[in-house]
């Protein structure tokens, strides 16, 4: 069955200008995560969204990131006013119901690449 | 603060060889315990859970072990394959029976032939 998709696979961009991450979770999935991983490092949490509830952006950087979920579906990340520190894969997965008891299912992320 | 410590090194090990991986935590008292796999290029494909009240869990080659008191658990690979090569990644959540997991920075694991 399909899985987690992410598009674009890779996004190469200048400084300064603003790029969107799509993610299409698999159907039925109800929470909904997105990671940061630089090069050697772990994941890191950025937001997570969970049916209607408000989502936790907890863990996201700066101001000039931000995300939604349209219809309970498909996300969009945001990074306005890129900076090079932002270069990184960007993951996106998804889980039946939001609790920690359930698998994540991750999409192959976004390579971006901040010139 | 909380922290997930996972061995920075790449593990090297032989084909048929048992592999074991180690994540140990602080600061933690984690419900769930997550292992993930991670190829080059690729998102992490879930592998294993194991509760706080499992002491093991098995599946096929795989084990998890999951020491509450050690801070620790294991993950052993047995009659390891070069096709196991990969990154392995442990995952705690955050708090006990939040949503949001806490992942280490995981460990290279090499299967020579």
């Amino acid at each position: 069955g399909a899985g987690v998709s992410q598009s674009p696979s890779n996004k190469v961009t200048e400084k300064g200008k603003d790029v969107e991450l799509r993610c299409d979770p698999i159907s039925g999935h109800t929470a909904l995560y997105w990671y940061r991983q630089s090069l050697g490092q772990g994941l890191e949490f950025l937001i997570y969204f969970q049916g209607n509830s408000a989502p936790d952006k907890s863990g996201l950087p700066s101001d000039r990131f931000s995300a939604e979920r349209t219809g309970g579906s498909v996300s969009t990340l945001t990074i306005q006013r890129t900076q090079q520190e932002d270069s990184a894969v960007y993951l996106c997965a998804s889980s039946w119901g939001g609790t920690v008891n359930q698998p994540q299912h991750f999409g192959d992320g976004t390579r971006l690449s901040i010139l | 603060s909380q922290k997930i410590e996972q061995n920075s090194e790449a593990l090297n090990i032989q084909e048929g060889k048992t592999a074991t991986l180690t994540c140990n935590y602080t600061n933690y008292s984690p419900a769930y315990l997550q292992w993930y796999r991670q190829d080059p290029g690729r998102g992490p494909v879930f592998l294993l859970l194991i509760r706080e009240n499992e002491k093991e869990k098995r599946k096929e080659r795989l084990k998890v072990t999951f020491d509450t008191t050690l801070k620790q658990s294991l993950f052993h690979i047995t009659a390891s394959q070069p096709a196991d090569s990969a990154t392995y990644l442990c995952a705690l959540d955050e708090l006990a029976n939040t949503d949001k997991l806490i992942f280490g920075t995981g460990t290279r694991l090499q299967v020579f032939p």
